[in-house]
């Protein structure tokens, strides 16, 4: 089955601190994966995908074949990082095709000054 | 506004109603999808349209349905409407059918009474 797993709901860091959300998945084949952030009164948006392997406002995350998990990091953590941030697996669809987001539950990132 | 755009923005209905939320896509994309949040689910996907064609489906009840438009708009019909419908109804879109970035629309928030 289709599975992504965020297993902390809140994580509270202090301004300046390391950050390390966690996500682990489940898939049979190659997995798209993306995080995506959700701001406080804004809409969801995309942060950043596994194949760009780009580093968006500082976070980065590497896919880990292995340990089937795509953690997503911040060396420096910043107030305006407080947001809930979501692990997403894109699925299969008809003939093989992937489309859809498979979610997490989110991780509600809390960064205190 | 050339994002994704939803109405209504809140509903507010009895069970055992009908109603039709309206999604429409960014200009240019093609693919449209419906996701489902609620509290205990998380954000679970419903169904997908390219094109005008059904191309995705995920844990869509068999009350719902939904149909994109030669405009490329789409509309999600939930019947017979039951209290655990109540939730927040995504539409997001992306220019193909594939695992591209999805832009997310503000969301319906339906709550059924």
């Amino acid at each position: 089955a289709q599975r992504v797993t965020q297993p902390e709901k809140l994580l509270s860091v202090f301004k300046g601190a390391p950050v390390e959300l966690k996500c682990n998945y489940s898939y049979s084949g190659s997995p798209e994966l993306f995080w995506y952030v959700q701001y406080s009164r804004q809409r969801l948006q995309l942060l950043l995908r596994h194949i760009s392997r780009e580093s968006i406002k500082g976070f980065t995350a590497d896919l880990n074949k292995g340990e089937t998990s795509f953690h997503l990091k911040k060396p420096f953590a910043q107030e305006e990082d407080s947001a809930m941030y979501y692990c997403a697996l894109s699925g299969r669809g008809y003939g093989g095709s992937q489309g859809n987001l498979i979610f997490g539950k989110g991780t509600k990132l809390s960064v205190k000054p | 506004d050339s994002g994704v755009t939803q109405t209504p923005k809140h509903l507010i209905t009895a069970t055992g109603q009908r109603v039709t939320l309206r999604c429409s896509p960014r200009s240019g994309d093609l693919s449209v999808y419906w996701y489902q949040q609620s509290l205990d689910q998380g954000l679970q996907f419903l169904i997908q349209y390219y094109n005008g064609e059904e191309r995705a489906k995920g844990n869509i009840l068999e009350r719902f349905s939904a149909q994109q438009f030669p405009d490329l708009h789409s509309e999600l019909n939930l019947s017979s409407l039951e209290l655990g419908d109540s939730a927040l109804y995504f539409c997001a879109s992306s220019v193909d059918r594939g695992p591209h970035e999805q832009f997310f629309g503000p969301g319906t928030r339906l709550t059924v009474l």
